[in-house]
């Protein structure tokens, strides 16, 4: 059965670093999302992406991240400069035709 | 922003009973998703709604869209230990571009 796939499953990072997640979503899917969720609590939202370009972001999706779809396979999330309280798991997320959206396992991001 | 409210927020229940558990919002969804969550993993979707009032079953699992579109109900039967975990509730609203999630429901069954 198709999955998406996240890569690394822990980053550790120092903060100002930046770094860079990556997924892989289902291959026939057209439209991508970012998620995160700090420990013990909801998954927020981030960003959604279709046809090469972000359709929405929240809040939280502040100058410090962007997202790529640099070749046709891997969907990227970029944080620039890291803060604590960028410590969080981070959920990519794709969905095709219907409105089904399909998460990947999940990247634990931690800044130090 | 829009706001899920799940309840109960979390709860103990014996092997073998039937467990529910709501999602309401003051806002209209036009699509509600039910997800598990196991604790370091990622959401795994269960069942997903498409129109008020109905009615939808995955196995031991049923979920209704509520009639105002403000609500949904996860029903699970003859709970197992595997059941354990956290439910989330998660919705579209307006354009399709984002889906709101809900505060979760954590369950724990007693074998």
């Amino acid at each position: 059965e198709p999955e998406v796939t996240q890569t690394p499953s822990h980053q550790v990072t120092q903060m100002g670093q930046e770094v860079i997640l990556r997924c892989v979503p289902i291959s026939n899917h057209l439209y991508f999302y970012w998620y995160r969720q700090i420990l013990g609590q909801k998954v927020e939202f981030l960003v959604s992406f279709y046809n090469n370009e972000i359709s929405e972001k929240s809040e939280i999706f502040d100058d410090q991240f962007s997202v790529e779809r640099p070749d046709g396979s891997n969907f990227t999330l970029k944080i620039r400069s890291t803060k604590l309280e960028d410590s969080a798991m981070y959920f990519c997320a794709s969905r095709g035709v219907n409105y089904e959206q399909y998460f990947g396992p999940g990247t634990r991001l931690t800044v130090t | 922003g829009q706001q899920l409210n799940q309840s109960p927020q979390s709860m103990f229940i014996q092997e073998g009973e039937d467990v529910s558990m709501n999602c309401t919002s003051s806002s209209i969804f036009n699509t509600w998703l039910w997800y598990k969550q196991d604790p370091g993993e990622g959401p795994v979707l269960l069942i997903a709604l498409y129109k008020a009032g109905e009615l939808t079953s995955n196995g031991r699992l049923t979920a209704q869209f509520g009639i105002t579109r403000k609500d949904s109900f996860l029903n699970i039967s003859a709970s197992i230990p595997s059941d354990v975990g956290i439910y989330f509730c998660a919705g579209y609203s307006g354009g399709y571009q984002k889906v709101t999630f809900g505060t979760g429901t954590k369950l724990q069954v007693i074998p």
